[in-house]
């Protein structure tokens, strides 16, 4: 089956700087890739997806690559606020597993004010 | 439009006993999928019914059963519960297409003594 890999599982930045995530996954078969972000005691929140079609997505200040030969994907995020911190998953699935996403580990993101 | 509602939010159960967890998909969605979240596995999936018919099921122990009605709400069961079942139950509702969004709910907080 699939294997979603996430890297870093802990990241802190300071207030307005970057911060990226990367994920890998196993099955040449994936073709959509959703990120989620999950506050403390609060259910996961689509916030960015990514379909094999395209290789860069971007919204406001979040974007995400893909790149399919090396089966890797990325969530970017600028100009960090207090706000963005949260837990971060990514995820893989393909067409023909409807909805039977593969998660990450996820990586918990400290924006420090 | 309403969200994913899940019932109920929290639940104290004994070793042994069985517990039934129920999930109402935002309206007009037809799929609904299930996780179960822990600190140590992550996300991971169980199942996922579309118009009545599971379409696919993670690997999980047949304590774990599913169901989905003709409205599309769905309700999950475990059976002869153990201390590690404790976890946070997770359904997420979508169109049901593939690689389609999948919309969380707030999830229930399942706790086994």
């Amino acid at each position: 089956g699939e294997n979603v890999e996430q890297h870093p599982s802990t990241l802190s930045v300071q207030e307005g700087d970057s911060a990226v995530i990367k994920c890998t996954y196993s099955d040449s078969a994936s073709n959509y890739f959703p990120w989620y972000k999950q506050e403390l005691g609060k259910r996961p929140q689509l916030i960015i997806d990514i379909r094999s079609n395209v290789g860069e997505k971007k919204d406001q200040r979040i974007a995400v690559t893909l790149n399919k030969t090396a089966k890797h994907f990325s969530l970017h995020i600028t100009e960090t606020q207090p706000e963005d911190s949260a837990v971060y998953f990514c995820a893989a699935s393909d067409v023909q597993n409807f909805n039977k996403f593969y998660f990450g580990s996820g990586t918990k993101l400290n924006v420090k004010p | 439009k309403a969200g994913v509602t899940q019932t109920p939010r929290y639940l104290i159960k004994t070793r042994g006993q069985q517990v039934t967890l129920s999930c109402s998909p935002i309206s007009g969605h037809r799929s609904v999928s299930w996780y179960q979240q822990t600190p140590g596995q992550g996300l991971q999936f169980l199942f996922e019914y579309f118009s009545e018919t599971q379409r696919n099921k993670g690997n999980f122990p047949g304590r774990f059963s599913g169901r989905q009605f003709s409205n599309s709400r769905s309700e999950m069961n475990v059976s002869t519960l153990e201390l590690g079942d404790s976890a946070l139950y997770l359904c997420a509702s979508s169109s049901g297409g593939g690689n389609t969004e999948a919309f969380f709910g707030q999830g229930t907080r399942l706790t086994v003594v």
